[in-house]
């Protein structure tokens, strides 16, 4: 089974603090992606990327930046929180053909206060 | 512009009873599309997806998907919901890429 990793499951941060959320994918897989999810709202494309250094902003990058430096691995950044950044923030993965499985992490709970 | 709707925010069965979940896309071609499962607190788990083919798309825990070009739907159904079918569902769609479009999910309870 794929596993994709996040390493902090619950995180309280003060405003204006920076932020990392990272995911680790055992896969050797291209694909990865993090979304956001809020009630209501479903799961929003944040940034992704397709390989090593590449990156490509979703749907809402505002606010965020990322980091993949090494294939396994997808940072998420918060250069500077704010409340309406509280979330769960979900890592994703997939092999770089269309149409394949996309595998989620756990998720990450990030409230900001 | 790309889309998924998911019109049912909640949804109440009573265990034992049947039910579907409705899904409709918006996307120029045939999207692949997706069902996906969230337990409370977890990530997302996959059920079932559709790429071609035939339209009934059989997945995991005794759920399907019909696939129906003429709606733009893609319901999803299950004979009989047990209790631990309690949960959030989301119906998703990528036109290729590999980038998911989500819908807001529809809240299943299981009544006992």
């Amino acid at each position: 089974d794929v596993k994709v990793t996040q390493s902090s499951r619950y995180l309280v941060k003060r405003t204006g603090e920076k932020v990392l959320l990272e995911c680790v994918q055992d896969m050797d897989h291209e694909n990865m992606f993090w979304y956001r999810q809020d009630p209501g709202l479903g799961l929003r494309l944040i940034y992704f990327s397709y390989d090593v250094k590449m990156k490509e902003k979703g749907d809402i990058p505002e606010g965020y930046s990322v980091s993949r430096e090494k294939k396994e691995r997808f940072s998420l950044i918060l250069e500077s929180a704010s409340t309406n950044q509280t979330s769960m923030y979900l890592c994703a993965t997939t092999t770089g053909s269309s149409g394949n499985t996309i595998y989620f992490g756990e998720g990450s709970w990030l409230t900001v206060v | 512009a790309q889309s998924v709707t998911q019109p049912d925010i909640h949804i109440t069965v009573s265990e034992g009873a049947s039910l579907e979940l409705r899904c409709n896309y918006s996307y120029g071609a045939t999207p692949y599309l997706f069902w996906y499962v969230q337990s409370p607190g977890q990530g997302l788990q996959l059920l079932l997806k559709y790429f071609s083919g035939d339209t009934l798309v059989q997945g995991i825990k005794g759920f399907e998907a019909e696939f129906k070009r003429s709606q733009s739907s893609f319901n999803l159904r299950k004979p009989s919901v047990h209790w631990s079918d309690a949960a959030e569902y989301f119906c998703a769609a990528t036109g290729g890429g590999n980038k998911l479009t989500f819908g807001t999910g529809t809240q299943l309870k299981v009544e006992l």
